[in-house]
């Protein structure tokens, strides 16, 4: 059975820089394009990043520079690196699995974990 | 912000029908990509409720279904059921500079 859990959110403080993590099972990282969604509260999907499966990455405008998309084969995780983030960043942040046929759309998705930005 | 345009809300009586429309445009649906569907229970992650216009993965009832046309897509929900209240995302592929993967605005179905 497929299936994805994130970790690692949490407060932190403007400027900061916090990392995430998916861990996946099921299904190999490697062979997937894996990408992150955000949701702020009480707000839509917003499309974050998306690593590819010969691991090129593309970034939304509003993360470009300041996110870094990873992800560790030999712990089968997705992780995704944030830096200089400010109050704009607070937000759920889900996981997901590309589809295998196409790419551009999300079949299976993580519960979320949370990202609160403040001092 | 959103390129695909949807309703805030939509409501019915349960055993109705209801539709949630998805606006996008020429860089989008217009350009052939396909529209997908997400639902988001209250407190729970997204999940995917319809692929590729019109397909439904296992286990998802076949009274949800999707079309698309031109550069606009709908949802329909027959048989409007009360565990059918959630939030429902279309969402699509952008061939515009730097847009990527898109998500509509978001529709909230209440069931009356």
């Amino acid at each position: 059975e497929v299936q994805l859990a994130e970790s690692g959110g949490g407060l932190v403080q403007p400027g900061g820089s916090l990392r995430l993590s998916c861990a996946a099972s099921g299904f190999s990282v490697i062979n997937s394009y894996m990408t992150w969604v955000r949701q702020a509260p009480g707000k839509g999907l917003e499309w974050v990043a998306v690593i590819y499966s010969g691991g090129n990455t593309d970034y939304a405008d509003s993360v470009k520079g300041r996110f870094i998309i990873s992800r560790e084969s030999s712990k089968n995780t997705l992780d995704l690196q944030m830096n200089s983030l400010g109050a704009e960043d607070t937000a759920v942040y889900y996981c997901a699995r590309n589809d295998l046929w196409s790419g551009y759309y999300f079949e299976q998705w993580g519960q979320g974990t949370l990202v609160i930005v403040s001092s | 912000q959103s390129v695909l345009t949807q309703p805030p809300s939509v409501s019915g009586a349960p055993g109705q029908r209801v539709t949630i429309s998805c606006t996008g445009s020429s860089s989008n649906f217009g350009a052939g990509y396909d529209v997908h569907w997400y639902q988001q229970l209250p407190g729970t992650a997204p999940k995917l409720l319809i692929f590729r216009n019109n397909n439904r993965p296992s286990g998802v009832p076949d009274r949800f279904s999707g079309s698309k046309s031109g550069t606009s897509a709908s949802l329909a929900i027959t048989g409007l059921q009360a565990e059918d209240e959630a939030d429902y995302y279309c969402q699509s592929y952008d061939g515009s500079l730097n847009a990527f993967y898109v998500f509509g605005t978001g529709t909230k179905v209440t069931v009356l």
